[in-house]
């Protein structure tokens, strides 16, 4: 089955940690997206890449970092300089630059 | 900047009724989407809104777009319990910012019996 696979579902941190959330999609899709989703509120883009070796910033990407080396993985890295990241993050694709996306099952991060 | 706006924030409806929720955009755009969250869960795509006029339609759901209004709507119709979830809609920018989509804040429906 086709689909976006988010790992781990749940996930504790203590401050100061880094932590890294896995993202896989085997639809053969070329743009990839992290979004964050907090309580009551809609989603916010943290990162994007529409092609391998290339990413973008978004609207809240400071105390993040991601990696695009193949088409099928777009792994976020939540680093300690990222100050409240207790949130539900979504990864999600596209088959071309933008339009309608598909979303992985989401990862919730908690900071002790 | 592209703002989404979702009105109301919370509906609450008895089995039966109709209602619409409403979804405002501050920029031009011809692409507009829908999405269901239940909650706990990801985003489920509902319905894909591509140019000015598209109404899509699913079992007791229908969407609109009016892009020179600048306005889709989500009309529910006979409500029933398991349409309980939170919408959202999303819009895609154009020109530079084409490339991701902007999200409301979503409305969370509770269908009471």
């Amino acid at each position: 089955d086709g689909g976006i696979t988010q790992s781990p579902k749940y996930l504790f941190r203590k401050e100061g940690q880094n932590v890294t959330l896995s993202c896989e999609q085997n639809l053969n899709h070329d743009a990839m997206y992290w979004y964050r989703q907090d309580p009551g509120q809609g989603l916010r883009l943290i990162y994007y890449s529409q092609i391998v070796n290339d990413f973008q910033k978004g609207d809240i990407a400071e105390g993040y970092s991601v990696s695009r080396e193949k088409k099928e993985s777009f792994p976020l890295t939540v680093t300690s300089a990222q100050k409240n990241p207790t949130a539900f993050y979504l990864c999600a694709s596209t088959p071309g630059a933008a339009g309608e996306l598909f979303f992985g099952e989401g990862s919730r991060l908690t900071v002790l | 900047e592209l703002k989404v706006e979702q009105n109301p924030l919370f509906l609450s409806m008895q089995e039966g009724k109709n209602y619409t929720i409403y979804c405002n955009y501050s920029t031009t755009s011809d692409r507009l989407y829908w999405y269901r969250q239940d909650p706990g869960k990801s985003l489920e795509s509902l319905f894909v809104l591509l140019s000015n006029g598209a109404v899509k339609q699913e079992g007791r759901l229908m969407a609109s777009l009016d892009t020179k209004a600048r306005l889709s709507t989500l009309h529910i119709t006979a409500a029933v319990h398991d349409l309980s979830a939170t919408y959202f809609c999303a819009v895609e920018g154009s020109g530079a910012g084409s490339y991701q989509l902007t999200f409301g804040k979503g409305t969370k429906l509770s269908v009471i019996p």
